[in-house]
């Protein structure tokens, strides 16, 4: 139990161009949803948090308009790289959980390359 | 935020028991402690998180100090497959759009390398 799924596993696309990541869970509701980043041999860092019908909450220096997040279900979310650039290249990923006592369950993260 | 301090790598020889310590001298009363790991290119797992007992599951053991400023994660026998960074997180709760909730705040963990 408790699958994240993330698709694409991996994008590359030309810089200026939009991206869109999805979240879903795959058996249970996902009440909250996390979007993170994690550049070569750092540690994961959290972008934002998402409820379901609510707007995101971002981390400090993480721009909302540049990194557009949707929870429109308790089964999805999906994180938009808007006018993506060569520093956008990342891991990028997801994690979901429902309860507040339940743990965050990881998708296998999304690759973004910027040409 | 509570910080957790853990050694950056570490070696196990293949069917021994590995045990990964963290330190988290600035843990609050009703903060939980997450373990998670990271298999190269990979999202990272769940293994466990308690908060004063110590807690076993299939994947592990989970080891709190009476005082909880510390713990030990134990696999009891460790395999190829385990080698991974290992994440001790003390979970931090906050106040959002959707109400009560909590983040995780990840470290540099250890590197464990499982040998044959």
């Amino acid at each position: 139990g408790a699958v994240v799924s993330q698709h694409p596993s991996r994008v590359i696309c030309k810089s200026g161009t939009s991206v869109k990541i999805e979240c879903r869970s795959l058996d249970f509701q996902a009440t909250t949803m996390f979007w993170y980043r994690q550049f070569p041999k750092k540690s994961l860092m959290l972008m934002a948090t998402s409820n379901e019908g609510s707007k995101a909450t971002y981390e400090q220096g993480v721009e909302k308009d540049k990194f557009l997040i949707n929870h429109a279900s308790l089964t999805l979310s999906t994180l938009t790289v808007t006018s993506a650039h060569p520093e956008d290249s990342s891991f990028y990923i997801c994690s979901a959980k429902d309860t507040d006592n339940q743990p965050q369950h990881f998708g296998d993260g999304t690759r973004l390359s910027i040409l | 935020d509570a910080k957790t301090t853990q050694p950056p790598s570490m070696d196990c020889a293949e069917g021994r028991a590995a045990n990964l310590p963290c330190n988290h001298s600035t843990i609050s009363g009703n903060e939980y402690v997450y373990w998670y790991r990271q298999i190269h290119s990979q999202g990272p797992q769940y293994i466990i998180h308690g908060l004063k007992n110590n807690e076993t599951n299939e994947m592990a053991s989970l080891i709190i100090t009476e005082d909880r400023k510390s713990s030990t994660l134990i696999l009891p026998h460790a395999t190829l497959r385990d080698t991974a960074v290992y994440y001790c997180i003390v979970r931090v709760e906050f106040w959002g759009s959707g109400g009560s909730n909590y983040k995780l705040t990840f470290g540099k963990g250890t590197l464990l390398t499982v040998n044959p």
